[in-house]
């Protein structure tokens, strides 16, 4: 198995320009999951789906950025404009469900850097 | 808020030696998560501990859940340098299934 799928792996833009980062699941996992991991903040939760289904975005820090789950096999997160806080790594991870938990496969993330 | 705090919060040891590492919480989680989390990598899940004092082991790896399920430990015996990387802990918020990351213990074995 490819194990999930990130794209692209580092992305530097200017700020107030869209970004778009790309995340391919495991076949046949039931959850997608989107975080954000800083020095300062650690590893952040920002949204997470089930079956396609966004189930909760609380962690979504303003309105600039935005998540789609268009099919079981494909996951955009945006931020648009983006700003030089965004800057950080984002991962993409998904899971099968085992009952009472989950266990998360996570990409290899996106560096992502906002000049 | 439940909060998971890792401690320490950095280590550097020699190849040979055995380190803990604790994961504490205020709170009660129904279960607690560790991670490897190697530079340019996402995290690598170890283990999954679920019942009040449980132990689990995995290879030179023992995990510990406490019995009031506040907490857990990782012990490792006989350091090597691959095991060198950050260790997260991790559990679901109570009532829903949003993992909280701990703090991250950022582990060196030298040569």
């Amino acid at each position: 198995d490819a194990g999930v799928i990130q794209s692209p792996r580092h992305e530097v833009t200017e700020m107030g320009q869209e970004v778009t980062l790309r995340c391919k699941p495991i076949s046949g996992h039931d959850y997608l999951f989107w975080y954000r991991q800083t020095m300062m903040r650690g590893l952040e939760l920002l949204i997470y789906f089930n079956n396609n289904v966004p189930i909760d975005d609380s962690g979504m820090p303003e309105d600039r950025f935005s998540a789609k789950m268009p099919n079981a096999s494909f996951s955009t997160l945006k931020i648009q404009p983006s700003e030089p806080r965004d800057s950080a790594v984002y991962f993409c991870a998904s899971s099968p469900f085992r009952g009472s938990t989950y266990e998360q496969y996570f990409g290899p993330g996106t560096r992502l850097t906002v000049t | 808020t439940q909060l998971l705090e890792q401690s320490p919060q950095f280590l550097s040891i020699q190849e040979g030696e055995n380190l803990t590492v604790y994961c504490n919480s205020s709170s009660v989680f129904s279960s607690l998560q560790w991670y490897r989390q190697e530079p340019g990598e996402g995290p690598v899940l170890l283990v999954t501990v679920v019942t009040g004092g449980e132990v689990k082991k995995l290879k030179r790896l023992t995990f510990q859940f406490g019995d009031a399920r506040k907490d857990s430990s990782l012990h490792i015996t006989a350091a090597q340098p691959g095991d060198t990387g950050l260790y997260l802990c991790a559990g679901p918020a109570a009532g829903t299934y949003k993992y909280i990351f701990g703090t991250g213990t950022r582990l060196k074995v030298l040569a």
